[in-house]
């Protein structure tokens, strides 16, 4: 894989549904994954940063995963609430430089 | 608030002409980030700079260019506006010179630039 691909592009789920995402990227020269949370008028906000294979890392329902051999990591959310209607971009370091790639996002939006 | 500042909000200008668009980083950030975001794309890098120096680029067009001065605070200057220049422009500051381990970015509200 060449760039960072995000996968679904959207989902609707209910209220109460746990959901995951996927982001894969290149595992040449890997250096970090960033994780981030961006809502409608607002700029995004750092979830998670993971740098090492098989880090988890969790804040109140939502974690992450990484595995870096095969260039891929889960984003999971336990119990959705409409508040986290949000897009979901996953942005990975390779090749050693300082370049910080994003993905287009998986748009999440959580029904009543 | 992410504490990152930029300016303007909301820009519109016509084809050919040139704008500036002025970021103002965290306080003790010593990186500044610019991203482009034009409609269905995702946020494209264009160019980071730490503490005054050019650290990486992106896809940034001849047309564009950009500084980091002493005080931190940058500048993206546009020039020769096309109408594909439309986009929202990000500016984002983390603390070391890349944005490794827990080196995330803190992004600005961004400035949206109209080309008519």
């Amino acid at each position: 894989i060449l760039n960072v691909e995000q996968s679904p592009q959207s989902l609707h789920v209910q209220e109460g549904d746990s959901t995951n995402f996927t982001c894969s990227f290149p595992s040449s020269n890997f250096y970090a994954l960033h994780w981030y949370r961006w809502e409608t008028a607002k700029s995004p906000e750092a979830l998670f940063v993971m740098t090492l294979n098989g880090d988890e890392k969790k804040k109140g329902r939502i974690s992450a995963t990484l595995n870096t051999k095969e260039g891929y990591s889960y984003l999971y959310i336990k119990g959705s609430q409409p508040e986290d209607s949000a897009t979901y971009l996953c942005a990975s370091i390779t090749g050693g430089g300082n370049k910080l790639t994003f993905g287009t996002g998986t748009q999440l939006k959580v029904e009543l | 608030d992410s504490g990152v500042t930029q300016t303007p909000k909301h820009l519109i200008t016509a084809t050919g002409q040139r704008v500036t668009l002025r970021c103002s980083p965290r306080s003790g950030d010593l990186s500044v980030y610019w991203y482009q975001q034009s409609l269905d794309q995702g946020l494209q890098f264009l160019i980071q700079y730490y503490n005054g120096e050019e650290r990486a680029k992106g896809n940034i067009l001849e047309r564009f260019s950009a500084q980091q001065f002493p005080d931190l605070h940058s500048e993206l200057n546009l020039s020769s506006l096309e109408l594909g220049d439309s986009a929202l422009y990000f500016c984002a500051s983390s603390v070391v010179g890349q944005p490794i381990n827990t080196g995330e970015l803190f992004f600005g509200e961004g400035s949206r630039l109209t080309v008519l």
